[in-house]
């Protein structure tokens, strides 16, 4: 079946440094890739989003490429803020099936 | 506003006390859907319906139904509770595309113990 797999956390960073989330899927067919974010207490929220190989989804300086050929949809951002301390969820949907698949989640902190 | 809103935040309850928590959106979404998030093992769906009245298997539905009566509302009900599904559980919805369920709007969670 359809598996999405993200980087292990906590991942522990100082305000103003770059962020990477790994997130690597096995799917059959065409998925869409999402990537959610779920601040503390709160439920998850789309961050963003890419519906075909190639696409970059971008938002709040966050940005991945949906990259077919490596099955990966990595999360970057240049420079975190404290405020983005918060769970990072990876996730795949197809047509057929109809499913959502969650990776296990990467909790970010970002110390000042 | 458009939200996804569910009902109780925080429930406390013996093992075999039936339950039911509510899940109602107020955007006309066709796509509903529960899940379930446990340390170390992230979101797992548990049930989802395309539309009223129809409704299908997640990945985790062992012990638990659902019912789409009405497009806005989708419960979610244990019938038998147990510490096993001691849990916090988000409730979502979305529109559907060609390429499957869209963005998944997400309710506050409902945390569930349980004894």
């Amino acid at each position: 079946g359809d598996s999405v797999t993200q980087m292990e956390g906590p991942v522990t960073l100082s305000e103003e440094a770059f962020l990477t989330i790994n997130c690597t899927y096995t799917a059959t067919g065409y998925p869409s890739l999402f990537w959610y974010v779920q601040y503390p207490g709160e439920g998850l929220q789309l961050l963003l989003k890419a519906t075909k190989a190639d696409d970059k989804g971008s938002n709040k300086g966050f940005e991945a490429t949906y990259r077919k050929e490596t099955t990966s949809f990595h999360l970057e951002k240049g420079s975190v803020q404290v405020s983005d301390s918060a769970v990072y969820f990876c996730a795949l949907t197809k047509a057929a099936g109809n499913k959502l698949t969650f990776g296990g989640g990467t909790r970010v902190l970002v110390k000042p | 506003e458009a939200q996804v809103t569910q009902n109780p935040r925080y429930l406390i309850t013996v093992t075999g006390k039936k339950l039911t928590v509510t899940c109602s959106q107020n955007m006309n979404h066709e796509y509903m859907s529960w899940y379930r998030q446990d340390p170390g093992l992230g979101l797992r769906q548990i049930y989802y319906s395309m539309n009223v009245e129809v409704t299908d298997k997640g990945d985790v539905p062992e012990g638990y139904k659902v019912s789409r009566k009405e497009k806005r509302n989708f419960p979610l009900i244990l019938e038998s509770p147990s510490p096993n599904q001691t849990s916090l559980y988000f409730c979502a919805s979305s529109l559907i595309t060609s390429g499957g369920p869209d963005t998944q709007y997400f309710g506050p969670g409902t945390r569930l113990t349980v004894l």
